[in-house]
């Protein structure tokens, strides 16, 4: 079976500051990796995900993400946060073959500090 | 142009009720779902359904039953409410094969009093 971490509730960070996000999962086969981004009072929407090939992914808003295999962790950066990233950021993963079950992480709230 | 929409919005009602939410995609895709979030914003899933045939059944109580009259709907109907029930309710669908996201809908409000 499929699980994902994360590993902070909450992220408090500074306007302009940089962010990481961190996420951790674990699978028997190979597995998709997504983030996705809550707005207050809304539903989720896609931030990037990772299929195959290279280890970065870049997304909307200037986020990315770094696949690790050997570490089982696909964390999420930003190199420069604005007010209107404060957000909840779900790390989900789904496995390959068959059809999709996505499991998501608990969610990590981003607050980001004028 | 709502790609995902349920409806209602919000919904308020008394214990031991019978409700049921609804949801559309005009996205064309072949699986739909119904996730839950609750008060501390954990997401999980009840339902997948796949060209109408219920395909994911998470250990969610019977009074929960979901029903898809075609590949583009997929509704909710829940009986006997609880106040426990009271959370988020999320319609998605994707293309069904798992590299393909899911497209969420903006979620149906259920408080139970």
């Amino acid at each position: 079976a499929q699980s994902v971490t994360q590993l902070d509730s909450q992220v408090p960070v500074f306007e302009e500051a940089p962010v990481e996000l961190r996420c951790n999962y674990s699978s028997s086969v190979s597995v998709y990796l997504f983030w996705y981004v809550q707005y207050p009072n809304q539903g989720l929407q896609l931030l990037l995900k990772y299929l195959s090939g290279s280890t970065l992914v870049k997304g909307i808003n200037g986020f990315e993400a770094e696949f690790n295999k050997s570490q089982t962790s696909f964390h999420l950066r930003k190199p420069s946060v604005h007010i209107s990233d404060t957000a909840e950021y779900f790390c989900a993963v789904s496995e390959h073959g068959g059809y999709q079950k996505v499991t998501f992480g608990t969610g990590t709230k981003l607050q980001v500090i004028p | 142009d709502t790609a995902v929409s349920q409806t209602p919005k919000y919904l308020v009602t008394q214990m031991g009720n019978d409700k049921s939410i609804k949801c559309e995609q005009n996205l064309g895709h072949d699986t739909m779902y119904w996730y839950k979030q609750d008060s501390k914003k954990f997401l999980k899933i009840m339902f997948s359904y796949n060209n109408k045939e219920l395909i994911i059944n998470e250990t969610v109580p019977n009074r929960f039953s979901p029903k898809s009259p075609d590949k583009a709907h997929l509704n909710l109907h829940i009986n006997s409410l609880e106040l426990g029930d009271s959370a988020v309710y999320f319609c998605a669908s994707s293309q069904g094969t798992g590299e393909t996201e899911a497209f969420f809908g903006q979620g149906t409000r259920l408080t139970v009093v």
